[in-house]
């Protein structure tokens, strides 16, 4: 059971460069999400998903796009990378909830480095 | 979900009990509170978290107030890999892909 798997954990990129973030959860989690923390800030959210095939917005989502076309998959790409873009990502997952009532965890990746010049 | 406030640093002697107080005074009934932490350059990681009654786990101990208005953390026996910025989180379970991250409290132990 590896949990949440990000790569690649560094990458620098030149502006206007594509490239796409790898996310990865062996739970058979249904949620999953990415998150973007700038430096002494809390993370801020970019996009999520419900379940394979579903996607939305969150907080931040300017400047990437993401598919889930697996329960295991949810790459994150950034179209065309700013240096605005530079921030350390996170990926999450966790169990939905059917009864409103229960807490679930939340479980993070160890993060992806992205530096864009 | 439900605004948190937390104090933004606190300092902790090893080997001694830390509490991180957390205060939350506008949560709604279905609204559980969540803690987690998160050590440098590493992905936060979770705590533990309750909805009415106190909680215990091997990390730590939740005590929430009857009015549930606030709640502290209490980290029993710190240690330095305790260093690190703890985060309280208010949220209904149905918004499970969600999570609002504040500020948090960057907690040091010295030894």
């Amino acid at each position: 059971n590896a949990g949440v798997t990000q790569t690649p954990k560094f990458q620098v990129l030149k502006t206007g460069q594509s490239m796409t973030l790898q996310c990865a959860q062996d739970m058979n989690h249904e949620y999953m999400s990415w998150y973007r923390q700038d430096p002494g800030m809390g993370l801020r959210l970019i996009h999520y998903s419900v379940g394979a095939g579903i996607t939305d917005q969150g907080e931040v989502p300017n400047g990437y796009n993401v598919s889930r076309s697996t329960t295991e998959d949810f790459p994150l790409r950034l179209l065309s990378a700013a240096p605005s873009q530079t921030s350390v990502y996170f990926c999450a997952s966790s169990y939905s909830t059917t009864d409103g009532f229960s807490g679930n965890t939340i479980y993070f990746g160890e993060g992806s480095w992205l530096t864009v010049v | 979900d439900a605004k948190t406030t937390q104090p933004t640093s606190m300092d902790c002697a090893e080997g001694r009990a830390a509490n991180l107080p957390c205060n939350h005074s506008t949560i709604s009934g279905n609204e559980y509170v969540y803690w987690y932490r998160q050590i440098h350059s590493q992905g936060p990681q979770y705590i533990i978290h309750g909805l009415k009654n106190n909680e215990t786990n091997e990390m730590a101990s939740l005590i929430i107030t009857e009015d549930r208005k606030s709640s502290t953390l209490i980290l029993p026996h710190a240690t330095l890999r305790d260093t690190a910025v703890y985060y309280c989180i208010v949220r209904v379970a149905v918004n499970d892909y969600k999570l609002s991250f504040g500020a948090g409290t960057t907690v040091t132990v010295r030894a």
